[in-house]
């Protein structure tokens, strides 16, 4: 159980133009989804917290305006990227927390490897 | 605030040698340990976790013990395999119920045959 899925997996865009990936728990309801951006050999840096039906918080230095997150309903939240620039090709993964007593666990999805030319 | 530090990597071992990946973490109260396992090309997957102190997680013949006097949480496997080449993470959250992370560089993990 507590299947996270993104789409696409991969994805290749051009510089200037924006870039949606969808994040979606399976057979659960995230409460909250976290994104995260991961750098080549590098950990995990928390980029963005959004909990269902209220505004992301963002943290230090990721910019809002760029880096769009919705959580529309408990079992979807996306990202979008807009007008994507090279510095912005990384591995994006969603992570998906629950309520209750596993609250303290996070589910992630496959991730997303974004390249802008 | 709250840390995670790990072993730097890559750990490379030969197929059914003993494994240890460091893990210790500074913390206030009482935070949730998590290991979690990354292959290639993949996002991450939760191996195991221990909510409280003595407590000890396990899975996939992988093991961690929570150590709150020495504020560690290594993980252990007794004999590798070639499919458990990978980078795994060391994380916390700061208590429980509560769901952001902090996790570890990882270190990568490479079993030869």
């Amino acid at each position: 159980g507590a299947v996270v899925s993104q789409h696409p997996s991969r994805v290749i865009c051009k510089s200037g133009t924006s870039v949606k990936i969808e994040c979606r728990s399976l057979d659960f309801q995230a409460t909250t989804m976290f994104w995260y951006r991961q750098f080549p050999k590098q950990s995990l840096m928390l980029m963005a917290t959004s909990n269902e039906g209220s505004k992301a918080t963002y943290e230090q230095g990721v910019e809002k305006d760029k880096f769009l997150i919705n959580h529309a309903s408990l079992t979807l939240s996306t990202l979008t990227v807009t007008s994507a620039h090279p510095e912005d090709s990384s591995f994006y993964i969603c992570g998906g927390g629950l309520a209750g007593v596993k609250a303290d666990t996070q589910y992630f999805g496959p991730g997303t490897r974004l390249t802008v030319l | 605030g709250n840390s995670v530090t790990q072993m730097e990597g890559p750990v490379t071992l030969s197929e059914e040698a003993f494994l240890t990946i460091n893990c210790t973490y500074t913390a206030t109260g009482y935070p949730s340990l998590f290991w979690y396992v990354q292959y290639p090309g993949e996002g991450l997957q939760l191996l195991l976790k221990a909510t409280k102190a003595d407590d000890k997680g396990s899975n996939k013949g992988f093991e961690a013990t929570y150590r709150k006097e020495t504020t560690s949480f290594h993980l252990e496997k007794g004999s590798v395999q070639v499919s458990d080449s990978a980078v795994y993470f060391c994380a916390l959250s700061p208590f429980s119920g509560y769901s952001t992370l902090t996790f570890g560089k990882g270190t990568m993990l490479l079993v030869s045959p």
